[in-house]
């Protein structure tokens, strides 16, 4: 039974297209988050929700919209993709109480715009 | 802000060999420090922690200290696997606002040749 699972695995899209990206986490954790990985391996985060509200929005472009309905589902949302967005997209979860900051990863999604 | 500085790979090694990471980092506060390993084609997995200074953490023959006076906290291994092959992150965690937020390095790949 997967903690963090993320859909799709792989997506691979034109440029100008929107597209999304599901995070679902069975942990019963607090806190999610959307990491992106860059083709060098550098992992930066993006955003992170605390029970379904915003609390982290680094800089990243308005084209990313991350969505959550509740606090087990983060889901992300590119407008007019880019080659530049061409990455992997780790979603990650924790209990927010918890004050050592252990997070849980999803497998990723590979995202390839052409 | 907050940064981690991690040995530049890519680390190769023969099967028995000894491993080193180094990590070091920057830090206003008091953080947790991690080692996260990613195996090829999967999401990051937690291999270990320390929570306060001269902490030792260790997993699966890995084993990393939190050095405050030298704010470093570099992984060892006495002797690697083929299995061990992958790529590793340090990183630490801080708060932001409510919640927990990682910074990870820029990951060292491993390879261990047989």
């Amino acid at each position: 039974d997967t903690a963090v699972s993320q859909t799709p695995k792989y997506l691979v899209t034109q440029m100008g297209n929107d597209k999304s990206i599901k995070c679902e986490q069975n942990l019963g954790h607090d806190t999610m988050y959307w990491y992106k990985q860059d083709s060098k391996k550098f992992l930066k985060i993006m955003f992170s929700y605390n029970n379904k509200e915003l609390i982290i929005n680094e800089t990243v472009p308005n084209r990313f919209s991350p969505k959550s309905p509740d606090k087990a589902h983060l889901n992300l949302h590119i407008n007019s993709l880019e080659l530049g967005d061409s990455a992997v997209y780790f979603c990650a979860s924790s209990q927010v109480l918890d004050r050592v900051g252990v997070l849980t990863f999803g497998a990723g999604s590979r995202l390839t715009v052409l | 802000g907050d940064s981690v500085t991690q040995m530049e790979g890519p680390v190769t090694l023969s099967e028995e060999a000894f491993l080193t990471i180094n990590c070091t980092y920057t830090a206003t506060g008091y953080p947790s420090l991690f080692w996260y390993v990613q195996y090829p084609g999967e999401g990051l997995q937690l291999l270990l922690k320390a929570t306060k200074a001269d902490d030792k953490g260790s997993n699966k023959g890995f084993e990393a200290t939190y050095r405050k006076e030298t704010t470093s906290f570099h992984l060892e291994k006495g002797s690697v696997q083929v299995s061990d092959s992958a790529v590793y992150f340090c990183a630490l965690s801080d708060r932001t606002g409510s919640a927990r937020q990682l910074t990870f390095g820029s990951g060292t790949q491993l390879t261990v040749l047989p």
